[in-house]
């Protein structure tokens, strides 16, 4: 099925460190969407984007909303060992049958050294 | 905690069986999502229910259908599995665009 291009596909970081990873499409998304995923559990909800060129904090998260709608990316700073996870975007296209469809990308597997 | 819920938590099936998968919808949530995560894998939409009604299908064979009650829970049904129906099947509910996720059932088919 269709997927986001999401990079990297995985990072290991040492603790305090800054962390940055993206999504892009070849088609526009009304709405860009950053999840995080435990092991053995569902995705969490990080961050939610509405409108191109959007810029939201979430703490230490901090996500950006394309000026083209195709892509997205999420920043998290002085990362700490409990940011350790899988990093999800997903991106919602805009309406008609597809609305609500959420597309995911690959997945970023973050690694956290203390 | 996201309010949804799922059960059963694993299950192990053979080829060819028929399994149901529930979900639980987030108090004051009328619509509920499907998705197939593989191991490794981001989740890929299977569909929608919102009031009951398929509201929008993924990439889906006809064996996979689901049903959704008066009160929002939904369930998924799967027919005649294959191994490759092995996977984490997510559910998530929605009042507008954010999905909130359930933990998940790990399915295992042998």
């Amino acid at each position: 099925g269709q997927q986001l291009n999401q990079s990297p596909q995985s990072m290991f970081i040492q603790e305090g460190e800054d962390v940055s990873m993206n999504c892009t499409s070849s088609s526009i998304f009304n709405t860009w969407l950053w999840y995080k995923q435990d092991p053995g559990e569902g995705p969490v909800l990080l961050i939610a984007l509405y409108k191109a060129g959007e810029l939201t904090s979430n703490g230490r998260l901090t996500a950006q909303f394309g000026i083209t709608r195709k892509d997205s990316f999420l920043n998290i700073s002085a990362s700490i060992p409990s940011d350790v996870g899988i990093y999800f975007c997903a991106g919602q296209p805009p309406g008609g049958t597809s609305y609500g469809k959420l597309t995911f990308g690959q997945g970023t597997i973050l690694t956290v050294h203390p | 905690e996201t309010g949804v819920t799922q059960s059963p938590t694993h299950l192990i099936k053979t080829r060819g069986q028929q399994v149901t998968l529930r979900c639980s919808s987030q108090s004051g949530h009328n619509t509920v999502s499907w998705y197939q995560q593989a191991l490794g894998q981001g989740p890929q939409f299977i569909f929608q229910y919102y009031r009951e009604e398929e509201n929008g299908r993924g990439n889906f064979p006809p064996r996979f259908s689901g049903l959704q009650f008066p009160n929002y829970s939904s369930e998924l049904n799967v027919n005649a599995l294959e191994l490759d129906d092995s996977a984490l099947y997510l559910c998530a509910s929605s009042l507008e665009t954010e999905q909130f996720f359930g933990p998940g059932t790990r399915l295992t088919v042998l």
